[in-house]
């Protein structure tokens, strides 16, 4: 079975700083994984994923992320952040071959002025 | 935008009722899922529907139940509700059923129940 964790539910970071948001996965089969951002009252939106095409996705708004296999990891990152970027992100899993998508915990971002 | 349209936006209710959201799809697309997002329990897969059919069942209460009607749209009744029923409630759609598929998320439905 699949499942996701999310390293730290609240991260918090200057304007201007690089934010890092840790995601671990655990799947048996080779993994889908998302990276998705949801802002205050709104639902979730897709900022990229990984299909197994090359390892380092780049999404919206200047985030990337790389997925590293051999460490089960696929962490998501931001050279610089925006104010605007205050927001809760959540990292999914699907496996090929599964229906269900799986949520971690989600990681809330605050960006200091 | 996602094109996800969820009804209705807020909802307050009494213990022990039942309630009915609604969720069309965005265009063209087959795949439904219903999520439930509470504070204790963070993100939490309901149920997914495919062209009218169940597709995967994730953690859905027997209290709960789904259905996708041939125009696509998709209803989640919820009954003999509780106050720990309390959530926003989110429909979310994607094209097929591949698992590669991007969801696209609707607002919510927010359920209160006192």
């Amino acid at each position: 079975a699949q499942s996701v964790t999310q390293l730290g539910s609240h991260v918090s970071v200057s304007e201007g700083a690089l934010v890092l948001l840790r995601c671990n996965y655990s799947s048996s089969v080779p993994p889908y994984l998302f990276w998705y951002v949801q802002y205050p009252n709104q639902g979730l939106q897709l900022l990229l994923k990984y299909t197994s095409a090359a390892t380092l996705v780049k999404g919206i708004n200047g985030f990337e992320a790389e997925f590293k296999k051999s460490e089960t990891s696929f962490h998501l990152t931001k050279p610089s952040a925006h104010m605007s970027d205050a927001a809760e992100y959540f990292c999914a899993v699907t496996h090929t071959g599964g229906f269900k998508t799986i949520f971690g915990a989600g990681t809330r971002l605050f960006v200091k002025a | 935008d996602s094109g996800v349209t969820q009804t209705p936006k807020h909802l307050i209710t009494a213990t022990g009722q039942r309630v009915t959201l609604r969720c069309s799809p965005r265009s063209g697309d087959l795949s439904v899922y219903w999520y439930q997002q509470s504070l204790d329990q963070g993100l939490q897969f309901l149920i997914q529907y495919y062209n009218g059919e169940e597709r995967a069942k994730g953690n859905i209460l027997e209290r709960f139940s789904a259905q996708q009607f041939p125009d696509l749209h998709s209803e989640l009744n919820l009954s003999s509700l509780e106050l720990g029923d309390s959530a926003l409630y989110f429909c979310a759609s994607s094209v097929g059923r591949t698992t590669g598929d991007t969801i696209y998320f609707g607002e919510g439905s927010w359920l209160t129940v006192v």
